[in-house]
């Protein structure tokens, strides 16, 4: 079993849709969690850290289930421009690792 | 965000060369950095985590010999690809710990695309 496991996807939605996506992750021992962004042939880049209390930024909501180890992150209202994958990191410190799993692919369609 | 910058963005070498990327955090000191392969349509793969003033350490199956890390000082660390094969074509991203915010947050580069001819 992956350490940090992704729907692949592709999520395909129209503008204005809602989607979510969770990831799974089996190390308990875990502490950080994040969601980055990942366009096509570029870096990942952090959108946003998930808190125990759940968090949101604008029109995305991370939130972290510690009982059944998951993360995960709410899209409201899609635009063209969140079309990218999505990335679901977990750091256990104690390791000094961040473990990424696989991506999620959205594409939101007009 | 911290900035994290690596050069080169692109690199075209030939089988045999050897290849050194350069990953610079630019307004923090990172004791830390980390350095991945990327193949299309596939997960970031983390080759070893790069540490200032000591030995990296490398992940299962990454050939320690082959990809040449140094971290000689708290803004730089160096992955250098030695005898370059076409397998070795990827991309490469490294990424780097900012101690000073809550949660351990790490930053990535913008990457660099090796192809080897």
């Amino acid at each position: 079993r992956k350490e940090v496991e992704q729907d692949p996807g592709p999520f395909n939605v129209p503008e204005g849709a809602t989607v979510a996506f969770n990831c799974t992750y089996s190390n308990s021992a875990s502490q950080s969690f994040f969601w980055y962004r990942q366009d096509c042939r570029k870096e990942p880049k952090l959108l946003m850290s998930v808190y125990s209390s759940g968090n949101e930024d604008g029109r995305f909501t991370a939130q972290l289930n510690r009982a059944s180890q998951y993360i995960s992150l709410l899209i409201r209202d899609s635009k063209l421009s969140d079309s990218a994958t999505y990335l679901c990191v977990v750091n256990n410190r104690a390791a000094y690792k961040y473990i990424f799993g696989t991506g999620t692919r959205l594409k939101v369609l007009a | 965000g911290a900035v994290v910058s690596q050069h080169p963005s692109r690199v075209i070498c030939k089988s045999g060369t050897s290849v050194k990327i350069e990953c610079r955090s630019l307004d923090f000191q990172a004791t830390t950095m980390f350095w991945y392969r990327q193949f299309p349509k596939q997960s970031l793969m983390l080759m070893a985590t790069s540490n200032e003033g000591s030995k990296a350490t490398y992940e299962q199956g990454v050939e320690k010999d082959k990809f040449l890390i140094n971290h000689a000082s708290l803004t730089l660390s160096t992955l250098t690809v030695t005898s370059a094969h076409p397998e070795d074509s990827s991309f490469y991203i490294c990424s780097a710990r900012d101690i000073r915010s809550s949660g351990n947050t790490i930053y990535f580069g913008e990457g660099s695309w090796l192809t080897v001819v």
